[in-house]
């Protein structure tokens, strides 16, 4: 069984644009959730998407944003793209019931100059 | 939402056993205990998870005391592929994790 494919892995933008980072959940998942992690504040939880709706958000400003389309795949993107933005985006799948074990992807490193 | 406390580092001789603490002292009682580990630069791994019994699986032990505030992860004979740092998380919810936390970081060394 396929694990989460996210890409690209590595994205290299500079301040002022955007960016769109892709996420195939495990075949059969439902649910995918994003997660922006720095070495100064960890991982933390953007939001989850579930059947193309969005059911849970983070505390991320209106610059983040997300989709799910009809197969469970995701699409993050991020507008007028700053400096603190640069992080590790790891994307996570899982069926979407209450206490499921996430599957994350291995994530993709965004830097930007 | 309960939070967790754990050791920023731990360092670990191979083959001797791992025992990685967590404090989770205002855990509600139906929300399960989580481990989860990362390796530089990869997405983070389920390792176990737990309610109030022990448990084991091909990976690791969990054992949560008797009140629920704590647990220990146990992997019983490290190896140098365990580097990494390792997440407890107190709850889980539809589709998502909160509070990660920074980890406990540890090394296995030769």
């Amino acid at each position: 069984k396929a694990g989460v494919t996210q890409t690209p892995r590595y994205l290299i933008k500079t301040r002022g644009q955007q960016v769109t980072l892709s996420c195939s959940p495990i075949s059969g998942h439902r649910s995918v959730s994003w997660y922006q992690q720095t070495p100064g504040q960890g991982l933390q939880f953007l939001f989850e998407y579930f059947s193309e709706t969005q059911r849970n958000k983070g505390n991320f400003p209106g610059r983040f944003s997300g989709r799910q389309f009809s197969n469970s795949r995701s699409e993050m993107n991020v507008s007028t793209l700053e400096l603190g933005d640069s992080a590790l985006y790891l994307c996570a799948s899982s069926l979407g019931q209450h206490r499921e074990k996430l599957f994350f992807g291995s994530g993709t490193q965004l830097s930007v100059l | 939402d309960a939070k967790t406390t754990q050791p920023p580092s731990m360092d670990c001789a191979e083959g001797r056993a791992a025992n990685l603490p967590c404090n989770h002292s205002t855990i509600s009682g139906n929300e399960y205990v989580y481990w989860y580990r990362q390796i530089h630069s990869q997405g983070p791994q389920y390792i176990i998870h737990g309610l109030k019994n022990n448990e084991t699986n091909e990976m690791a032990s969990l054992i949560i005391t008797e009140d629920r505030k704590s647990s220990t992860l146990i992997l019983p004979h490290a190896t140098l592929r365990d580097t990494a740092v390792y997440y407890c998380i107190s709850s889980i919810y539809s589709g998502y994790a909160l509070n990660f936390g920074k980890g406990t970081s540890l090394l296995v060394t030769p």
